[in-house]
């Protein structure tokens, strides 16, 4: 089945570090990924749409220069959380579909934990 | 924006148990899928749901598309231990699961099995 891979899986860094976070389709071709973001506790909110070839599509009250997003090739996305704070702290997690398959729904990946200290 | 209520929040049942949980939305979605997440995890689909009023089952779940396209609900029969985690139901403009659009997420119901 689809799989999603995210990378890395924890992350802690000291405040004002941008840090990158990938998403990759192992084993099928995304034109679009999306991103969410979870708080403890909290349900999944979506961030942004991540389009292959193409800028990111941010939901209201993201801020789109705070996290940067890159969907360079079919298989890649990637999510950079610029000059991270504590409050940036959260579970980021990004979901794939298999763009070939119209009926295939969004496969998660594991999430990457990030502490900023 | 579009919110999912989702219910209960939690629920405290015995091994061997019936469950039940649901969401509604003041808006409709096109799809309903439902996900279950396990601590540190990404969420793993479950069910997923693309007519209203279609009923589909996997396994000891079962889950329902309400007619409306504002509700949905999923039923696990006989609980076992490994089904403790959250879940959440997910709504989705699209026609189908692979649209291009993001999900809404429910707030989940975490699910605890007492021995």
């Amino acid at each position: 089945g689809a799989v999603v891979s995210q990378h890395p899986s924890w992350v802690i860094c000291k405040s004002g570090t941008s840090v990158k976070i990938e998403c990759r389709s192992l084993d099928f071709q995304a034109t679009t990924m999306f991103w969410y973001r979870q708080f403890p506790k909290q349900s999944l909110m979506l961030m942004a749409t991540s389009n292959e070839g193409s800028k990111a599509t941010y939901e209201q009250g993201v801020e789109k220069d705070k996290f940067l997003i890159n969907h360079a090739s079919l298989t890649l996305s990637t999510l950079t959380v610029t000059s991270a704070h504590p409050e940036d702290s959260s579970f980021y997690i990004c979901s794939a579909r298999d763009f070939s398959n119209s009926n295939q729904p969004q496969h998660f990946g594991d999430g990457t934990r990030l502490s900023i200290l | 924006g579009q919110q999912l209520n989702q219910s209960p929040q939690s629920m405290f049942i015995q091994e061997g148990e019936d469950v039940s949980m649901n969401c509604t939305s003041s808006s409709i979605f096109n799809t309903w899928l439902w996900y279950k997440q396990d601590p540190g995890e990404g969420p793993v689909l479950l069910i997923a749901l693309y007519k209203a009023g279609e009923l589909t089952s996997n396994g000891r779940l079962t889950a329902q598309f309400g007619i409306t396209r504002k509700d949905s609900f999923l039923n696990i029969s006989a609980s076992i231990p490994s089904d403790v985690g959250i879940y959440f139901c997910a709504g989705q403009q699209s026609y189908s699961g692979g649209g291009a659009d993001g999900l809404t997420f429910g707030k989940g119901t975490h699910l605890i099995i007492q021995p």
